[in-house]
């Protein structure tokens, strides 16, 4: 069965220390990818995402993620992280598969991010 | 504005009782989709909708109603609450078709069935 695991449940950063969240899918096929985040009491938002092409994706707030396919991996990271980066931090994946891409996505059980003044 | 919006965003109900939370989207999106969120297992998918009348089961479909009478609503109705619905609840919705969109998530609905 497809699945997105996230291995860290709670990270706990200084401010401007370097962020890795890390994000593991299992399917053989082609795959989109994307990274949601929640903010306290808010509903998620997109951070980025990768379809095809570079597999380095930047997205919002200075965050980047990396495709790596040999590793089923898609890794978040941001160089120097703030203390309003203090959020819940999803994984997701959509096998594609044409037209009904869109029916299914897979999310992963989320990175919980605080961050010490 | 574009938006998801849902109501309501807090409720408190007891086992057995109907109840129906309602989606709603100013997108002109065809696909929608609601999820429950859980500590510790992320979102789940419960139900999906393609477009008008065309819905489908997501990962979580029991104890759970859905229609898509309409492009802009898609109601998630629980036809007998049980406490293990007690759960925050996610409408989403994104343009479908070809390529995977971003999916625009709700406010979200925090239930509570005692």
């Amino acid at each position: 069965a497809q699945s997105v695991s996230q291995h860290n449940h709670h990270v706990i950063l200084s401010e401007a220390a370097s962020l890795e969240l890390g994000c593991n899918y299992s399917y053989g096929g082609t795959v989109n990818l994307f990274w949601y985040v929640q903010y306290p009491g808010q509903h998620l938002q997109l951070l980025l995402k990768y379809f095809s092409g570079d597999p380095l994706v930047k997205g919002i707030k200075g965050f980047e993620a990396e495709f790596i396919k040999s590793k089923f991996s898609f890794n978040l990271r941001k160089p120097s992280v703030q203390w309003s980066d203090t959020a819940e931090y999803f994984c997701a994946v959509t096998p594609r598969m044409g037209y009904s891409s869109a029916s299914k996505i897979i999310f992963g059980s989320g990175t919980r991010l605080s961050i010490r003044p | 504005e574009a938006q998801v919006t849902q109501n309501p965003r807090y409720l408190i109900t007891v086992t057995g009782k109907k109840l129906t939370v309602t989606c709603s989207q100013n997108m002109n999106h065809e696909y929608m989709s609601w999820y429950r969120q859980d500590p510790g297992l992320g979102l789940r998918q419960i139900y999906y909708s393609m477009n008008v009348e065309v819905t489908d089961k997501g990962d979580v479909p029991e104890g759970y109603k859905v229609s898509r009478k309409e492009k802009r609503n898609f109601p998630l109705i629980l036809e007998s609450p049980s406490p293990n619905q007690t759960s925050l609840y996610f409408c989403a919705s994104s343009l479908g078709g070809r390529e995977y969109n971003e999916q625009f998530f709700g406010p979200g609905t925090r239930l509570t069935v005692l």
